[in-house]
């Protein structure tokens, strides 16, 4: 059964400072992975996709790296703004299941 | 705007009844998804559907039932059999199965049981 971790599991860093957040899975018969951020009490926004046969993506300040064989991924923020506060969570889609198997998050916090 | 539509955002119940969850989009994606969230415990998969009149169980389908008559909806109906429903419900949608499938959530509702 494909499990998800995220570590850490909270974070509060000064404006500017550079960010990995970590999440590994066990099973690395995936389809993709997936990088959301959720603001309190909202729904998820998808920051990045993966797709297995890829290592990287890139979206302005935002990373996300893939190493499937070691079930590893990271998210690396640039220059961090206290507008990137947030949980971030990433969520993995396994061969022959339609089924998104998510991490319990990390909640950053970025102060001024 | 294309989109997933969740409704209500809020959602009070008193005990012993059941309610429905709307969950509507305009994305024309074949598989849509509900997600509970627990304070502390991430998201877990309730039902999901590949294609219309066609539904699966999640991990957590017990006191949840759903339908799929049409392809843009997915009513979630969390039944009285539910002990414990207060918890933040999400839904998603994908265009369907494969390696550049993307989920888009909708704006979640919040179910109070009082």
């Amino acid at each position: 059964k494909q499990e998800v971790t995220q570590i850490p599991a909270a974070l509060s860093v000064p404006e500017g400072e550079n960010l990995v957040l970590n999440c590994s899975f066990t099973d690395s018969a995936i389809y993709n992975l997936q990088w959301f951020r959720q603001d309190p009490g909202k729904g998820l926004t998808s920051l990045l996709l993966i797709q297995s046969s890829q290592r990287e993506q890139t979206s302005g300040r935002l990373n996300a790296s893939l190493d499937k064989s070691s079930g590893r991924s990271t998210l690396y923020i640039a220059a961090s703004q206290p507008g990137d506060s947030a949980t971030y969570l990433c969520a993995v889609r396994g061969y022959n299941t339609d089924k998104l198997i998510f991490g319990t998050g990390t909640r950053l916090q970025v102060f001024p | 705007d294309g989109g997933i539509t969740q409704s209500p955002k809020y959602l009070f119940r008193k005990e012993g009844q059941n309610v429905t969850l709307s969950c509507e989009q305009n994305l024309n994606h074949d598989a849509m998804y509900w997600y509970r969230q627990d304070p502390g415990q991430g998201l877990r998969l309730i039902y999901y559907s590949q294609i219309v009149n066609d539904f699966q169980k999640g991990d957590i389908a017990e006191g949840y039932s759903v339908s799929r008559e049409k392809k843009e909806s997915f009513p979630l109906t969390v039944t009285s059999a539910q002990k414990n429903p207060t918890a933040f419900y999400l839904c998603a949608s994908s265009i369907g199965v494969g390696s550049n499938t993307e989920a888009f959530f909708g704006q979640g509702t919040r179910l109070t049981v009082v």
